[in-house]
């Protein structure tokens, strides 16, 4: 079946660097692709779109110069935390529709354990 | 905004007691409603999911129920087993394709 992937599966960095997530998807396009962020016990919140060919669109709350998306292609997104702090630490995890019409749901990528120090 | 309540935040159950979790969402847009389990670390797996013009969904000892006049959808889990233990959540898509997640419900299961 139609599987999402992430790259890395985990990362730390230090606070000041930026720190890039890649979302691919390994047998189907995907002209829009969405990014979560979960921080530990919590639920997954909705950071923002991706759209091949446009521009991100971003949930209220969620800094765009700071999140960094860009849909490279129909089959890969990046999400690029820039100048990353402590509080940024986090489990992120990109997903995206199923392409058959008429079906709804997303795959999800395995996530990406950000640690910053 | 579009929001989705989950109760109860955690649950515990006996082995071979059911199980019930209530979600409600905001959006009357909502048409498609999916429930997710999580472990750990994991990525969410989805486990049943429900559309706007079905009332209930059955998958063997899992089962959804959604009443679009109430806005409210819940997930049913009978004889639970200790290998149900783990967070579930419930989410509500609208015709822009997001994902709004409830809070999450822990599941413990006692054997």
């Amino acid at each position: 079946g139609a599987v999402v992937s992430q790259h890395p599966s985990w990362v730390i960095c230090k606070s000041g660097t930026s720190v890039k997530i890649e979302c691919r998807s390994l047998d189907f396009q995907a002209t829009t692709m969405f990014w979560y962020r979960q921080f530990p016990k919590q639920s997954l919140m909705l950071m923002a779109t991706s759209n091949e060919g446009s521009k991100a669109t971003y949930e209220q709350g969620v800094e765009k110069d700071k999140f960094l998306i860009n849909h490279a292609s129909l089959t890969l997104s990046t999400l690029t935390v820039t100048s990353a702090h402590p509080e940024d630490s986090s489990f992120y995890i990109c997903s995206a529709p199923r392409p058959e019409p008429g079906t709804y749901e997303q795959y999800f990528g395995p996530g990406t354990r950000l640690t910053v120090t | 905004g579009e929001n989705v309540e989950q109760h109860p935040s955690t649950l515990s159950v006996q082995e071979g007691d059911s199980a019930v979790i209530k979600c409600t969402y905001s959006d009357s847009a909502s048409n498609y409603f999916p429930w997710y389990k999580q472990e750990l670390g994991k990525r969410p797996q989805l486990i049943i999911d429900i559309r706007s013009n079905v009332g209930e969904k059955k998958d063997q000892r899992i089962a959804v129920t959604l009443n679009k006049t109430a806005k409210h959808f819940s997930l049913h889990i009978t004889e639970t087993q200790p290998e149900d233990s783990a967070v579930y959540f419930c989410a509500a898509e609208g015709n822009t394709g997001k994902l709004i997640f409830g809070q999450g419900t822990t599941l413990q299961v006692k054997p």
